[in-house]
């Protein structure tokens, strides 16, 4: 059974640029959600995906869109990078059948923004 | 709106020591509480899910407990293998998926 992967592992990234997040959901997972873990700190809901649509989103600002693929697999995308926007972003998959709710993550890709 | 609360925020043991860490919620319609482990530099990884006050999950030397106001999870015997974070979320009935997380505790276990 593969994992959940996330690519890329450490990026940075200078104010105002725009950064594509990918993650490839664990095999048979439908769902995939997205999350922003400040240092110190739990992570934070960006938003979820399902049957390609967004089903779900937390308090992000729309620079923060996504986008999940028939495969299943999902892109996060921040345009006009913040300062604050640096953080661990944390793709989990999930699946409805069973509905049991639990949440697999991937490694993350840190993001530091300068 | 959801909130999950930690406490405390790290906890230092020798090995061998018992303790409980604390996770105080409050959610609208509770369809499950969670338990996370992260290590440093890794993704959380999921331990248990508990539904409904008076449930209780073991694995190994961890046991979680869910009240209607709080979930417990219980530490025995602890090695120095099991530092890490521990992460508490829970998920509305009507939340559309979301977690909401604590901060966490972070344990450290000496030999």
């Amino acid at each position: 059974e593969t994992g959940v992967t996330q690519s890329p592992t450490h990026l940075i990234k200078t104010r105002g640029q725009q950064v594509t997040l990918r993650c490839s959901s664990q095999s048979g997972h439908n769902t995939v959600s997205w999350y922003q873990q400040a240092l110190g700190q739990g992570p934070q809901f960006i938003f979820q995906y399902y049957r390609e649509e967004e089903n779900g989103r937390g308090n992000f600002p729309p620079r923060f869109s996504g986008l999940q693929f028939p495969n299943y697999s999902s892109e996060l995308n921040v345009n006009a990078l913040e300062l604050d926007d640096s953080a661990l972003y944390l793709c989990a998959s999930s699946t409805t059948s069973g509905n049991t709710g639990e949440l697999f993550f991937g490694e993350g890709s840190r993001l530091t923004v300068l | 709106e959801d909130q999950v609360t930690q406490s405390p925020e790290a906890l230092r043991l020798q090995e061998g020591e018992s303790s409980s860490l604390n996770c105080s919620y409050t959610v609208s319609g509770l369809r499950g509480l969670f338990w996370y482990r992260q290590d440093p530099g890794k993704g959380p990884e999921f331990l248990f899910t508990l539904y409904s006050a008076g449930e209780e999950k073991e694995k190994e030397r961890l046991k979680a407990t869910l009240t209607k106001k709080e979930s417990f999870l219980h530490i025995t015997a602890p090695k120095p293998e099991d530092s890490a974070t521990y992460l508490c979320a829970v998920q509305a009935a009507a939340g559309a998926g979301k977690s909401t997380f604590g901060d966490g505790t972070t344990l450290t276990v000496k030999p």
